[in-house]
């Protein structure tokens, strides 16, 4: 059981380039959810998922996509990466909207220069 | 829109001492869930403790307790006999307990230091 699985771990891009940030999780959750964190302001929602079809924006979902084709997968694409958006991603999953037990993965850490 | 705010940036504590992290939160709900997560510096994201609003005793898990005080919006961690390996960024949370998918609004963080 691998939990909650982000690929890359570390990232450098250049601004204007596109990229895609994986997540996959084999625990069958239907919620998933991506966040940015940023010193001093704690973690921020960009965008979540409820199931397979369905997303929805975040706190701060401008400069990002997601689509969630699969039960498994939410990959977060950055369309034309800014400064701005260099931070550390993490993506989280739960299997009940009630439930107590987010799982986390291990961060992604985006370089944009 | 729900805040939640941790007003000390950094805390130290002594070995086997016992440390407070304080927590503030602003709803105008009356049902939700408050979460403590601690961050150490592998930067993986670890559940410490968990309180339902609807639940007026205190949530403990071993050395972590909290003292929800839901009139005052305060959440605090108390981190007993401190250890070690306790040393990382603490997140408080809040998850509103109306609104689907995994939505959780969290604090600024505090940067926990263990001095052997």
């Amino acid at each position: 059981n691998a939990g909650v699985t982000q690929t890359p771990k570390f990232q450098v891009l250049k601004t204007g380039q596109s990229m895609t940030l994986q997540c996959a999780q084999d625990m069958n959750h239907e919620y998933m959810s991506w966040y940015r964190q940023d010193p001093g302001m704690g973690l921020r929602l960009i965008h979540y998922s409820v199931g397979a079809g369905i997303t929805d924006q975040g706190e701060v979902p401008n400069g990002y996509n997601v689509s969630r084709s699969t039960t498994e997968d939410f990959p977060l694409r950055l369309l034309s990466a800014a400064p701005s958006q260099t931070s550390v991603y993490f993506c989280a999953s739960s299997y009940d909207p009630y439930d107590y037990g987010y799982t986390f993965g291990s961060g992604t850490r985006l370089t944009v220069v | 829109a729900q805040t939640v705010t941790q007003s000390q940036p950094e805390m130290s504590v002594q070995e086997a001492e016992t440390v407070t992290l304080s927590c503030t939160y602003d709803t105008s709900e009356s049902d939700y869930y408050l979460f403590w997560y601690k961050q150490p510096p592998s930067r993986q994201m670890i559940l410490v403790i968990r309180q339902e609003a609807y639940k007026q005793q205190n949530a403990t898990e071993n050395r972590f307790s909290v003292n929800f005080q839901k009139a005052a919006k305060s959440f605090s961690l108390k981190i007993s006999d401190s250890q070690l390996g306790d040393a990382a960024m603490y997140f408080c949370a809040y998850r509103s307990a109306r609104t689907s998918g995994s939505r959780l609004t969290f604090g600024e963080g505090t940067q926990l230091t263990v001095n052997p």
